[in-house]
């Protein structure tokens, strides 16, 4: 059963450009969240995809949005990058219908670098 | 503002000490809150979760914690450590029956064989 998956693992950018990020959630997960997580950091909540709508959303610029695609799967998309954009981006996923009660499974991350 | 506060940046301890990381989070309503371990090079896993009853939860690995709520505080522990826990740990909740993870700051644990 593979968990979360996440694409690439690594990315190099300049400023003024844009990223996407994508996800795919583990098996049977409806729900998908993200996080920056900067160094030294703890991960900071970005939004929260259910239902190909974003459920919640965090203290984030409108450059980041999203999407959640009818498989579950979700893309995170930056724009007009900047260099304090650097930062490893983490999707995190769960059951719509426990999820206040079940874990967040985490993903590898992607190591996103903005020169 | 809800929050979660993690009072120490790096902890470094020989095998076989006691560990206590410390964690505070902000009243907010309903809390429901998580230790999460981050191995090097591997990603966030769950340790353990309090949501309701015995304040004193067990995880895995042999990692326990205590909500006290006059304290608004909830502890990680450990009897002994060994060498393969090195790594960061966080503390986060979540509110009112949010999806919203609310991470602290996370510590560093390195220990010494």
């Amino acid at each position: 059963d593979a968990g979360v998956t996440q694409s690439p693992t690594h990315l190099i950018k300049t400023r003024g450009q844009q990223v996407t990020l994508r996800c795919s959630p583990k098996s049977g997960h409806d729900t998908v969240s993200w996080y920056q997580q900067a160094l030294g950091q703890g991960p900071q909540f970005i939004f929260q995809y259910y239902e190909e709508e974003e459920r919640q959303r965090g203290n984030f610029p409108d450059r980041f949005s999203g999407h959640q695609f009818p498989n579950y799967s979700s893309e995170l998309n930056v724009n007009a990058l900047l260099l304090g954009d650097s930062a490893l981006y983490l999707c995190a996923s769960t059951n719509s219908w426990a999820a206040l009660y079940n874990e967040q499974f985490f993903g590898p991350g992607t190591r996103l670098t903005v020169l | 503002a809800q929050s979660v506060s993690q009072h120490n940046h790096h902890v470094i301890l020989s095998e076989a000490a006691s560990l206590e990381l410390g964690c505070n989070y902000s009243y907010g309503g309903t809390v429901n809150l998580f230790w999460y371990v981050q191995y090097p090079g591997q990603h966030l896993q769950l340790l353990l979760k309090y949501f309701s009853g015995d304040p004193l939860v067990k995880g895995i690995k042999g990692f326990e914690a205590e909500f006290i709520k006059s304290k608004f505080s909830f502890n990680l522990r450990k009897p002994s450590v060994q060498w393969s826990d090195t790594a960061e740990y966080f503390c986060a909740a979540t509110y009112n029956q949010g999806g919203k993870l609310i991470f602290g700051q996370g510590t560093e644990l390195s220990v010494k064989p």
